[in-house]
């Protein structure tokens, strides 16, 4: 079946320093993906729509200089955390949405997500 | 709309229950909702969707009900297990680019 592969699944990094999250589909192509953070007990919250070779899609009050996001392929979309402070250490999920001929065009495949812990 | 950071409502039951958890959505116009359920530290898991032009949708153990009047969903599961034990999330789906927007979820704990 299709599946969403992200990677580090765990990080650790030191204040001040920028951290790269990759989010891939594995079998599928992939034209929107979707990057979700989650704080412990807490819902996830849409951060941004990535769309393939364009500009990213942030949702209000998400720092777009901060939290950058390139989708420079159609299996592959990138979340990298700038600047990063302790803060900013949550789990982080990305979807994708799977518009081929097996999809319905809203069939959505989520990652494991990726602890980052800022320290 | 989106998760406002409330903690989650908690829901316990004893095994062989049936369980039924609530969401509330906040735009008329979402034509599509997912339950989702996450066990801890793990991506969200589908359970079962529908569309706005259903009242009503069953699968294996869940039924999802949607009243579209009181922009209310629940997810009923049937004869709850030790491993339906999750936090689970409805999600509706809305916006130009069919944005997923997930609800606050509801950590379901069942006692065996």
């Amino acid at each position: 079946g299709a599946v969403v592969s992200q990677h580090p699944s765990w990080v650790i990094c030191k204040s001040g320093t920028s951290v790269k999250i990759e989010c891939r589909s594995l079998d599928f192509q992939a034209t929107t993906m979707f990057w979700y953070r989650q704080f412990p007990k807490q819902s996830l919250m849409l951060m941004a729509t990535s769309n393939e070779g364009s500009k990213a899609t942030y949702e209000q009050g998400v720092e777009k200089d901060k939290f950058l996001i390139n989708h420079a392929s159609l299996t592959l979309s990138t979340l990298t955390v700038t600047s990063a402070h302790p803060e900013d250490s949550s789990f982080y999920i990305c979807s994708a949405r799977d518009q081929g001929p097996r999809g319905s065009g809203n069939t959505i495949y989520f990652g494991e997500g990726s602890w980052l812990t800022v320290v | 709309g989106e998760s406002v950071g409330l903690h989650l409502p908690t829901l316990s039951v004893q095994e062989g229950d049936n369980s039924i958890i609530n969401c509330a959505y906040s735009n008329s116009a979402s034509d599509y909702f997912i339950w989702y359920k996450q066990e801890s530290g793990k991506g969200p898991q589908f359970i079962i969707d529908i569309r706005s032009n259903m009242d009503k949708r069953q699968g294996q153990r869940v039924t999802v009900l949607l009243n579209k009047t009181v922009k209310h969903l629940s997810l009923q599961i049937a004869a709850t297990q030790p491993g339906d034990s999750a936090v689970y999330f409805c999600a509706e789906i809305r916006g130009t680019g069919n944005q997923f927007y997930f609800g606050t979820g509801t950590s379901l704990t069942v006692i065996p």
